[in-house]
């Protein structure tokens, strides 16, 4: 069964802070990773697709990675608007097409 | 660009009662999505529309659960009676599909809670 784990549940940082959340998933073949942020009371919020083992993309602060097991969103001297729940998700293969998603990091940056 | 629109933004109903969601997609988008995310979950689909048709609904309590997409834009997702346990926060998603995976937008969501 296709399945997304997403580590740390929440993660508290100073401002300035580097570090990485962890997204890892099980799915006989990868048609994409997503990376979406959700803010108290919205929708998520798209950051990034990422399709093959090695590729990276970056946005400000933000920068996605994949391997063939897992991505990591990696966040460099975070700063407190960065504060939000960050979802990870994968697209599955055949018929039934439907992003299935992990249960967030949730993630404080205090000033 | 206007992105996916939903209302209403919240509902208070009591069980029993009927509720309707209504959501317009981004112009120019053919796939439309229904999801639910309870609290502290991620989303979870419930049924996806190309165009009108409704492709996969396999997710979809269908004994209490409708929804429709007349003229391949606006929809509506139904719930008849509500119970308790169908308080959750309902996202419609739309995407402009091709042969590739296509990026899903989301709108704000519909906070519902039943009493």
């Amino acid at each position: 069964e296709d399945q997304v784990t997403q580590s740390p549940e929440a993660l508290r940082l100073q401002e300035g802070e580097s570090s990485s959340l962890n997204c890892s998933y099980t799915v006989s073949g990868l048609r994409g990773l997503f990376w979406y942020r959700q803010d108290p009371g919205k929708g998520p919020e798209f950051l990034f697709t990422l399709y093959s083992a090695g590729e990276e993309k970056e946005k400000e602060r933000l920068k996605a990675t994949l391997t063939k097991k897992e991505s990591f969103l990696h966040i460099t001297a975070p700063k407190p608007e960065d504060s939000a729940t960050y979802l990870c998700a994968h697209l599955t293969q055949g018929g039934s097409e439907k992003l299935v998603f992990g249960k967030g990091t949730k993630l404080t940056v205090n000033p | 660009e206007a992105g996916v629109v939903q209302s209403p933004r919240y509902k208070i109903i009591e069980k029993k009662q009927p509720v309707a969601f209504w959501c317009n997609p981004i112009s120019g988008h053919n796939t439309l999505y229904w999801y639910r995310q309870n609290l502290g979950q991620g989303p979870e689909l419930l049924i996806r529309y190309e165009n009108e048709e409704a492709v996969d609904d396999s997710q979809l309590p269908k004994d209490r659960f409708s929804a429709e997409r007349l003229k391949g834009v606006d929809s509506t997702l139904k719930i008849q009676p509500a119970e308790l346990g169908d308080s959750a926060v309902y996202l419609c998603a739309s995407s402009f599909r091709t042969s590739g995976s296509e990026t899903q937008y989301f709108g704000p969501g519909t906070r519902l809670l039943v009493l």
